[in-house]
Order: C-alpha cells, then structure tokens, then sequence
C-alpha cells in the first residue's frame, strides 16, 4: 500500500520567516509533486521532480523552491513567506510510468 | 500547455439521482484521464481513470466517458448515496516526458438525503 507522508499538518508562521514542508514516499516512486489547493481553483502544480536532484517548474513556482536530495523525500521550500501563501499544500508521488498518482494528507499553512 | 475545465463547481442531487461532472481539456495529445474524490479534510484519492484508446469505463456506481474529438470528459455517478458527498476533480496528462497532471477547478457534490 503506498504511503505518502507531509511533515506537518497545520503551521502557523510569520511574514518573511523560512518554511520548509517535507514530503516522504515509501514506494520508491520516481516523480513527485507539489500543488497547493485554494478554494475554486482547483489542485495548482509548484514543482515536480521526476528524479534525484531533478526538479522542474509547474504552473506557480514563484516564491518557492525545492530540494530533492533522496529518492524519498521531497521538500518545499518558502524562502520567504508572504500572507498570499497561505494554501493547503499538498504533495504527491508517481511511479514513472504508471499514472496513478498518490497524495500525502495535506499542510495547511497559515502565514501571519 | 494543457488546460481543464470542470463544471459545474457545485452540484446538489437528491439521493438516489444521478450525478454528472463533465470536464474539457485543450491539448489533443493528452491520453490519461483520472478521477479524484476529495473527502472533507481527507487527501484526493482516485476513483476511476479512463485512457484515451476506449471510450466509456465503468466501476460499480461510477463511469467515466471520453470523447477525444471534442476534447471533453464526464464523470457519471447512479444511484448517488450520502457518502459520495465530496469534492472532485478531473484531471489529465500526456504520457510523455513527467506525465504531469493538469487538474480542473473541482466540483463540490453534495447528496441530499
């Protein structure tokens, strides 16, 4: 049964501090995501990588960034968090081939 | 790049009744179509996917029908029941490259008892 795993599910932060989000699959899965989820505006792609130190951008990378240092973990990095950041974050893995996708439970960010 | 459109973005039918969710993409290459279903304060899980080489796929309750020349597909749920109360997208990808999914807006179903 895969697993996806977030390091956090509610986070309270503050205007312009650093947030990291991490994001760990047990499956061995190629590709992994990260999207944020707003209210009428469905499942929004940040990053993705498709592989170890590889990463590519989605559709609203700006003030974001990620790191990819193990097949298994994925991290989302707000370098500087801003009110307009405040999302449920979701990430999710893939298999290289296989286009079932699987989503860890959320974050939900709060940013002050 | 690809685009969906999903309507309506909300949608509230009697139990028993069906329920149809229909969604439309812009790029023709797209070949996977999946389904997700969104329990409040749940993950997005799939439900049922179609590709692009059959037209109609079906699930118990649920099907999902695809029609490559308009560019468009449907989810269909019979018989709805309280528990198929949630949020859910469509999405599609390219079987090419990352496989990148590109999800609609999302429809909030409601059934009402």
């Amino acid at each position: 049964d895969v697993k996806v795993t977030q390091s956090s599910r509610y986070l309270v932060k503050r205007t312009g501090e650093k947030v990291f989000l991490e994001c760990v699959q047990d499956m061995d899965h190629e590709n992994m995501f990260w999207y944020r989820q707003d209210p009428g505006l469905g499942l929004r792609l940040i990053y993705f990588s498709y592989d170890v130190k590889m990463k590519e951008k989605g559709d609203i990378p700006e003030g974001y960034s990620v790191s990819r240092e193990k097949k298994e973990r994925f991290s989302l990095i707000l370098e500087s968090a801003s009110t307009n950041q405040t999302s449920m974050y979701l990430c999710a893995s893939r298999a290289g081939q296989i286009e079932t996708q699987y989503f860890g439970p959320g974050t939900r960010l709060l940013v002050l | 790049g690809e685009n969906v459109e999903q309507h309506p973005s909300t949608l509230s039918v009697q139990e028993g009744d069906s329920a149809v969710i229909k969604c439309t993409y812009s790029d023709s290459a797209s070949n996977y179509f999946p389904w997700y279903k969104q329990e409040l304060g749940k993950r997005p899980q799939l439900i049922i996917d179609i590709r692009s080489n059959v037209g109609e796929k079906k699930d118990q309750r649920i099907a999902v029908t695809l029609n490559k020349t308009a560019k468009h597909f449907s989810l269909h749920i019979t018989e709805t029941q309280p528990e198929d109360s949630a949020v859910y997208f469509c999405a599609a990808s390219i079987s090419q490259g990352a496989q990148k999914l590109v999800f609609g807006q999302g429809t909030r179903l409601t059934i009402n008892p």
